[in-house]
């Protein structure tokens, strides 16, 4: 079975700063996708970026990146130029690229940014 | 284009009772997964709906079960209630089982006392 690991429980960055949020994961299969998702107080899962494992390029979204190493199964997001309404707890999650929809998530980082 | 709906968002029920979820799917879309998320726990797979047909099951007892409409809508519920089952349900849709963007509803929060 897959699993996904955040290490960071909470994380706090200044305003404007950069912040690293680390995952790991687990798994035998060659093909799937990862995922940031981003919950802000209003619980609302929201989508903040994917990759795809056959893609040797990391993603970018405007402000947010990934550092994506395959061989070492990990998965960071970089938040550069952080903003208040960054704050959120945030999910790494998998999923196989075969069968259904189902997501693997972590355990979440609190991620607190300070005015 | 509307969300991902799901109803109710707050809801109490007292153990040994049932409860009945519903999530409304973004129009178009056709897969409908279902997730339960606890501070202990945290987010856990319970299945998810195609074309009116359950494509995959996590690992939950059978007091948990589904079904999806045919018009995509989908309905959770949850018998004989346990107070472990106090959780915030999610559910996400996506135009398909394969598609790689999963949209989640804000969920419904469950208090079992």
């Amino acid at each position: 079975a897959q699993t996904v690991t955040q290490s960071q429980p909470e994380m706090s960055v200044q305003e404007a700063e950069t912040v690293t949020l680390s995952c790991t994961y687990d798994t035998s299969e060659s093909d799937y996708y990862l995922f940031w998702y981003k919950q802000p107080p209003s619980r609302q899962m929201i989508l903040v970026i994917r990759q795809e494992a056959y893609k040797q390029q990391n993603a970018t979204e405007n402000r947010f990146s990934v550092n994506f190493q395959k061989a070492a199964k990990s998965f960071s997001l970089k938040i550069s130029d952080s903003q208040l309404g960054d704050a959120a707890m945030y999910f790494c999650a998998y999923r196989s690229a075969k069968g259904a929809q189902k997501l693997v998530f972590g355990q979440g980082t609190r991620l607190t940014i300070n005015p | 284009k509307a969300g991902v709906t799901q109803t109710p968002r707050y809801l109490i029920k007292t153990r040994g009772q049932q409860v009945t979820l519903s999530c409304s799917p973004i129009s178009g879309h056709r897969s409908v997964s279902w997730y339960q998320q606890t501070p202990g726990q945290g987010l856990q797979f319970l299945f998810e709906y195609f074309s009116e047909t359950q494509r995959n099951k996590g690992n939950f007892p059978g007091r948990f079960s589904g079904r999806q409409f045919s018009n995509s809508r989908s309905e959770m519920n949850v018998s004989t209630l346990e107070l472990g089952d106090s959780a915030l349900y999610l559910c996400a849709s996506s135009y398909t089982s394969g598609n790689t963007e999963a949209f989640f509803g804000q969920g419904t929060r469950l208090t079992v006392v």
